[in-house]
């Protein structure tokens, strides 16, 4: 079974930093690009980074862009996201998604709840 | 990087068809065929429904097809059915290993 597991999501004060993980299994990981996600409650998708299969194509969204880092360990199966520098308007539930070979998102996981709240 | 811009709302009656409409610009919509749309029910996550602007994956219902002109992409859905009910969102490539999502529609069926 494609299982994509996120971790790491907790609640944290203003300025503070976390890191989310997100664990694959059952799909070829290490051949596609993969992405994170986000949706604040009640609100929209809004897409926060991605990376390349070999990490050499990196995206931010303007709105994390030199706070958050994307990185992957191919050897492990993984994706992590470190956000510093959170703001109250980083609280949203962050979805790991794999993008498939059409460019298109067609493997979700479940997500993990950040909230920045003092 | 600015939402793509969708209406808040869509109704219709089951059996009859409605398209969604997702508006860009010259750098992302227009400037790529990399549009994709997803289906969105409460507390499940999102699915792939449409990419590559008109493509369906294996198991999405030929009742979803995707179209566009200019800087805007379509979404129709025919022979709306209750389980249709849900929020749809496009995304289109934007350059630059960036993407950008719609604003989202919310699909009632009367």
């Amino acid at each position: 079974e494609v299982k994509l597991v996120e971790s790491g999501g907790n609640l944290v004060q203003p300025g503070k930093s976390l890191r989310l993980s997100c664990g694959a299994s059952g799909l070829d990981f290490d051949d596609y690009g993969m992405h994170w996600v986000r949706q604040v409650p009640g609100k929209g998708l809004e897409w926060v980074s991605g990376i390349s299969w070999d990490s050499v194509n990196i995206g931010y969204a303007d709105s994390v862009k030199g706070r958050f880092t994307i990185t992957r360990d191919n050897a492990k199966d993984s994706l992590s996201l470190q956000m510093n520098s959170l703001r109250p308007e980083d609280t949203a539930f962050y979805y790991c998604v794999r993008q498939s070979a059409n460019d298109a998102f067609d493997i979700w996981g479940q997500g993990t709840m950040v909230t920045v709240s003092s | 990087q600015s939402a793509l811009t969708q209406p808040a709302s869509v109704s219709g009656s089951p059996g009859q068809s409605i398209t969604i409409s997702c508006t860009g610009t010259g750098s992302d919509i227009g400037n790529y065929n990399y549009v994709s749309w997803y289906q969105h029910h409460p507390g499940k996550a999102p699915q792939l429904m449409i990419y590559d602007v008109t493509k369906r994956p294996s198991g999405v219902s030929n009742r979803f097809s995707g179209s566009k002109s200019g800087n805007t992409a379509s979404l129709t859905i025919s022979g709306l059915q209750a389980e249709d009910e849900a929020t749809y969102y496009c995304c289109s490539y934007a350059g630059f290993s960036i993407y950008v999502f719609g604003t989202g529609t919310k699909v009632t069926v009367l």
